[in-house]
């Protein structure tokens, strides 16, 4: 069935050490969103996607990097350079409007814990 | 850029009574959406309302566009209904902008 998938659900990891998280949508979504959300807050925007092979940066995109090589599959990978990465991470997609977001759809998220 | 605000932040209902929930935006937008985040983080699409009045069941929503400003109504309020709920924007599209969240808790 149709859907969004992140994987895996719970991740550690120690400092000074790269992840890389993982969503892939059958959607057939042109857009892809990466957000991070902190305890007790909203949302905010890492990185985005509207396109194959083209990405645009968030309002917190230092520290992370993404790829985006096919339709289905958004990872994203925290660096080390991210200073403090503990976080609940959510992938998401939409269709697109010419410049405009569609409605967006969210994945189930993905618990990063640094040790 | 955008500011998006919620009231109240936090509301404790007895199971069976009604709520609104309310989203004030600082500029236009050509977007709207509610959410509910489950206990498991999970984000539930609700409505996609950039104006005008929609209703699903026991919720309902309403945005006035020209006044920047949404609503979200829940009736017969249940214990299933806690959690957070969210207002998100799209700014046409310079950005998707979240609010904080009302954290709703529904008592039996």
């Amino acid at each position: 069935d149709g859907g969004i998938t992140q994987s895996p659900k719970y991740l550690f990891r120690k400092e000074g050490q790269n992840v890389t998280l993982s969503c892939e949508q059958n959607l057939n979504h042109d857009a892809m969103y990466w957000y991070r959300q902190d305890p007790g807050q909203g949302l905010r925007l890492i990185y985005y996607s509207q396109i194959v092979n083209d990405f645009q940066k968030g309002d917190i995109a230092e520290g992370y990097s993404v790829s985006r090589e096919k339709k289905e599959s958004f990872p994203l990978t925290v660096t080390s350079a991210q200073k403090n990465p503990t976080a609940f991470y959510l992938c998401a997609s939409s269709t697109q409007s010419g410049q405009f977001y569609n409605e967006q759809f969210f994945g189930p998220g993905t618990r990063l814990t640094v040790l | 850029g955008i500011q998006v605000e919620q009231s109240p932040p936090d509301l404790i209902l007895q199971e069976g009574a009604n709520s609104t929930l309310r989203c004030n935006f600082s500029d236009s937008v050509n977007n709207l959406q509610w959410f509910h985040q489950n206990p498991w983080g999970q984000l539930i699409n609700l409505f996609y309302i950039p104006s005008g009045t929609k209703q699903n069941g026991r919720l309902s929503a309403t945005t006035v566009a020209t006044e920047r400003y949404s609503l979200l109504y829940i009736s017969s309020s249940q214990t299933t209904d806690s959690g957070v709920y969210f207002c998100a924007v799209d700014d046409y599209g310079q950005n998707f902008v979240f609010g904080p969240g009302t954290r709703l808790s529904v008592l039996p």
